[in-house]
């Protein structure tokens, strides 16, 4: 069955640069989560898309933003990176807009390692 | 507030005895409540939900986990461990008003020889 894709699966970047995270849901999940967990950390919710929209929004810095696109896919876009960025991102995609009772379905995570 | 707890960062067994993981909770509405479980460098996997219903809840490879509302518990088991079941385990919560999840801490299960 597919699976949640995220790409790249690793990313290795310095201060003050951009970096764009994919995510590609499962085919008809119209809901999508992005979260960041950190070493040893929890995932920390960042901000959600429903059909394109913005739904929810987590503890996301100002300097980060992220898009849900057209064929529902959606991309994390961090700029003036920090050290303090490194991180396991995950997005995560749901059906149904989201709700409730529905459980998420996790990517592998993209690794970032800001230098 | 929406919140979840994991008292223990670790937990050990030995193979073949039965494993608890501790999960509490705190929502403002019901409670919709998971157990996730990650390996290293991997996402989360969903194990099992309690949504409504029977408060013994059964899911993937032989976990189980009891909702107690009374307690604001939702704990994971495992009547008998395997060394394959060593990995992070994330107790997540979503409230029936709410979109996103909250998780715990996490537990680090090690289940030994």
């Amino acid at each position: 069955a597919a699976g949640v894709i995220q790409s790249p699966r690793h990313l290795i970047k310095e201060k003050r640069e951009t970096a764009t995270l994919k995510c590609y849901p499962i085919p008809r999940h119209d809901t999508v989560y992005w979260y960041q967990q950190g070493p040893g950390q929890d995932p920390q919710f960042l901000i959600s898309f429903y059909e394109k929209m913005q739904s929810d929004k987590g503890s996301i810095p100002d300097r980060f933003s992220a898009q849900q696109f057209s064929d529902y896919h959606s991309e994390l876009n961090m700029s003036s990176l920090e050290l303090g960025d490194s991180a396991l991102y995950f997005c995560a995609s749901s059906p149904a807009g989201g709700i409730a009772n529905e459980k998420l379905f996790f990517g592998s995570g993209t690794q970032l390692s800001v230098l | 507030a929406q919140s979840v707890a994991q008292p223990e960062d670790q937990v050990n067994v030995a193979e073949g005895n039965p494993l608890t993981v501790k999960c509490t909770y705190s929502v403002s509405g019901n409670p919709y409540l998971f157990w996730y479980v990650q390996y290293p460098n991997r996402g989360l996997q969903f194990l099992l939900k309690y949504i409504t219903g029977d408060n013994l809840v059964k899911g993937s490879y032989g976990f189980e986990a009891e909702f107690n509302k009374s307690q604001t518990s939702f704990h994971l088991k495992k009547p008998s461990a395997l060394v394959s079941d060593s990995a992070l385990y994330f107790c997540a919560v979503r409230d029936s008003n709410f979109n996103k999840f909250y998780f715990g801490s996490g537990t680090k299960l090690n289940v030994k020889p």
